[in-house]
């Protein structure tokens, strides 16, 4: 699976749009981006995913650049409640069996009242 | 549904000891697996489970064992506990079918 890279941490104002960077520059044609976010000693929640599309459902919105190379997971109207570590993973499409997912250190975002 | 349930949430064992840490899920879910967080590092997976009878090791299998008898329930043995396993256990859970993984709450285990 392609590895990702996104910044360490970000800053958003409450009520402001979060936008996160991922880079995947090695993904493959087969691959998904997933985003999953991980509140304060709970466990990760899956957000959103997408294969080439522009993704948006009740969380976020999911934009995916036209070579895919990299993506930006947005939070149109950020809250207290949306401070979290969020994750930008690929996945095969065809899976199968293996599903492991490759976690990285992701990015810390806090937002701010 | 419950979802992805752990339990204990919080264990302090002293080193030598054994334990078995519980996960169960209620979704019927065919794939379930074990993954160990640390602090400064994403999540590890330990080892997964494809269905009852049949588990596979993951990146850091050393130390733990598992067995899955049923469909429902995954739990992850450590039978000689080191301070080196101390960490934040997460179960998750998802259909082969499916997209999203779920996650449990997490045990937090400390081996003193």
């Amino acid at each position: 699976d392609a590895k990702t890279t996104q910044p360490t941490s970000m800053d958003c104002a409450e009520g402001r749009a979060a936008n996160l960077p991922c880079n995947h520059s090695t993904i493959s044609g087969n691959e998904y981006v997933y985003w999953y976010r991980q509140i304060h000693s709970q466990g990760p929640q899956y957000i959103i995913h997408g294969l080439k599309n522009n993704e948006t459902n009740e969380m976020a919105s999911l934009i995916i650049t036209e070579d895919r190379k990299s993506s930006t997971l947005i939070l149109p109207h950020a809250t207290l409640r949306d401070t979290a570590v969020y994750y930008c993973i690929v996945r095969l499409i065809n899976a199968g069996n293996n599903r492991k997912l490759i976690w990285g250190l992701g990015t810390s975002l806090a937002v701010n009242p | 549904n419950a979802g992805v349930t752990q339990t204990p949430k919080f264990q302090v064992l002293k080193t030598g000891q054994s334990m078995t840490l519980q996960c169960a899920q209620d979704m019927n879910h065919e794939y379930m697996s074990w993954y160990r967080q640390d602090p400064g590092m994403g999540l590890r997976l330990i080892h997964y489970s494809v269905g009852a009878g049949i588990t596979d090791q993951g990146e850091v299998p050393n130390g733990y064992n598992v067995s899955r008898s049923t469909t429902e329930d995954f739990p992850l043995r450590l039978l000689s506990a080191a301070p080196s396993q101390t960490s934040v256990y997460f179960c998750a859970s998802f259909s082969l079918a499916g997209i999203e993984q779920f996650f449990g709450p997490g045990t937090r285990l400390t081996v003193l």
